[in-house]
């Protein structure tokens, strides 16, 4: 079966711009996660949706959000974008909440903030 | 200080050798404990999962948790080249909140 789709796979953007991504969940996975990944800080979380309501979320600015749609599908959004923003964002599926035992991650967008 | 500890390497090892590699965490109530392997420019895949503490054995992987030390580790046995890529632990709480370590980039050379 396909595995979790992410799109765009790359993007620049510019410093204020705005950006939006999304996430494509496996097939019957209702539970959408959002990490950011930067080689100074690793993997941190960002958020969890399951049935289009945030169930979770990090340590990250209201500059970041998110929603999921009726069909699991989920994107992200992050407003006037700074330097730092730039990492790969990865999003993960899993089939019920709080699962992250059994989560299976996307490739990732990677974002470049110019 | 971080809340999960991972030591980047990088690790050089010949195919055939033991891959070790651990984790230190200061969360006391982190229960689940988890490996990932990362290929470059791919999505992180799950390799082991360990509830609380104790080992977990699957092929040519083992996962061990010591909670009283607050210490992960991970084997891989019989390494081959296939399994050059970065290796990261996660942990969580009941919060269900993953943290990630810096993860560390093993290679295995032929």
């Amino acid at each position: 079966k396909a595995g979790v789709t992410q799109t765009p796979r790359y993007l620049i953007k510019t410093r204020g711009q705005q950006v939006t991504l999304s996430c494509s969940p496996i097939s019957g996975h209702r539970s959408v996660s959002w990490y950011q990944q930067t080689p100074g800080q690793g993997l941190q979380f960002l958020f969890e949706y399951f049935s289009e309501t945030q169930r979770n979320k990090g340590n990250f600015p209201g500059r970041f959000s998110g929603r999921q749609f009726s069909n699991s599908r989920s994107e992200m959004n992050v407003s006037t974008l700074e330097l730092g923003d730039s990492a790969l964002y990865l999003c993960a599926s899993s089939l019920a909440v709080h699962s992250n035992t059994e989560a299976f991650f996307g490739q990732g967008t990677r974002l470049t903030v110019v | 200080q971080k809340e999960v500890e991972q030591d980047p390497g990088p690790l050089s090892v010949p195919e055939g050798a033991i891959v070790s590699l651990n984790c230190t965490y200061s969360n006391s109530a982190f229960q689940y404990f988890m490996w990932y392997r990362q290929y470059s420019r791919k999505g992180p895949e799950l390799l082991m999962y360990t509830y609380s503490s104790g080992n977990k054995e699957d092929g040519r992987f083992t996962a061990q948790v010591d909670k009283s030390s607050k210490y992960i580790s991970l084997f891989i046995r019989d390494s081959q080249p296939s399994d050059s890529a970065t290796y990261l632990c996660a942990m969580s709480a009941n919060d269900y909140k993953l943290s990630f370590g810096a993860g560390t980039t093993v290679t295995v050379r032929a």
